[in-house]
């Protein structure tokens, strides 16, 4: 079975500080695992994903977001926030190709909120 | 705009009632899936089709089932309905059958309130 933890519902920072989402996961299988982003009154879109290969995954608006094994580890990352990054960021695992453990397991979700 | 789309945006209706949600997954997609997301349960994967098939299933009840038509588009139907039920139904479609490499579009959602 898989499953996240999202520290942190709400997160504010300012505009062009660093965001830092955090995010810990449990695994029996080697797993893979996802950022979305849901901006207010739409679905949710990819940001990144690991299938373990390069640790450090790099994916859309400036966002990267490294794989710690020893840290059971997701955290997400992006240098300099924009008012625009405001949105509900969920963090996702699954047991990758393992038949019977591919589903999406969500977190919580955590809302950031970037201040002028 | 992910290319997936959802009918009707909003839905009201009342304890004991039955509703058909749909979706159209963007073209060349097979599969499709389905998820519900409350402030109780937070986001869940309910039950996914692949090519008309059922593919995986989730913590999907039993007063709730499914199923992906030849053209692809799918249906979700939630029967004698319950105040918990009252929720945002995502769909999502991926080319292929695996839910972890391929890519999953999420459609806007259907807004559902039980009354």
């Amino acid at each position: 079975a898989q499953s996240v933890t999202q520290l942190g519902s709400h997160v504010s920072v300012s505009e062009g500080a660093l965001v830092l989402l955090r995010c810990n996961y449990s695994s029996s299988v080697p797993p893979y695992l996802f950022w979305y982003v849901q901006y207010p009154n739409q679905g949710l879109q990819l940001l990144l994903k690991y299938t373990s290969a390069a640790t450090l995954v790099k994916g859309i608006n400036g966002f990267e977001a490294e794989f710690k094994k020893s840290e059971t580890s997701f955290h997400l990352t992006k240098p300099s926030a924009h008012m625009s990054d405001a949105a509900e960021y969920f963090c996702a695992v699954s047991g990758g190709t393992n038949f019977g453990n591919e589903k999406l397991t969500f977190g919580t979700g955590t809302r950031l909120t970037i201040i002028p | 705009d992910s290319g997936v789309t959802q009918t009707p945006k909003h839905l009201i209706t009342a304890t004991g009632q039955r509703v058909t949600l749909r979706c159209s997954p963007r073209s060349g997609d097979l599969s499709v899936y389905w998820y519900q997301q409350s402030l109780d349960q937070g986001l869940q994967f309910l039950i996914q089709y692949y090519n008309g098939e059922e593919r995986a299933k989730g913590n999907i009840l039993e007063r709730f089932s499914a199923q992906q038509f030849p053209d692809l588009h799918s249906e979700l139907n939630l029967s004698s309905l319950e105040l918990g039920d009252s929720a945002l139904y995502f769909c999502a479609s991926s080319v292929g059958l695996l839910a972890a490499t391929d890519t999953q579009y999420f459609g806007p959602g259907t807004r559902l309130t039980v009354l």
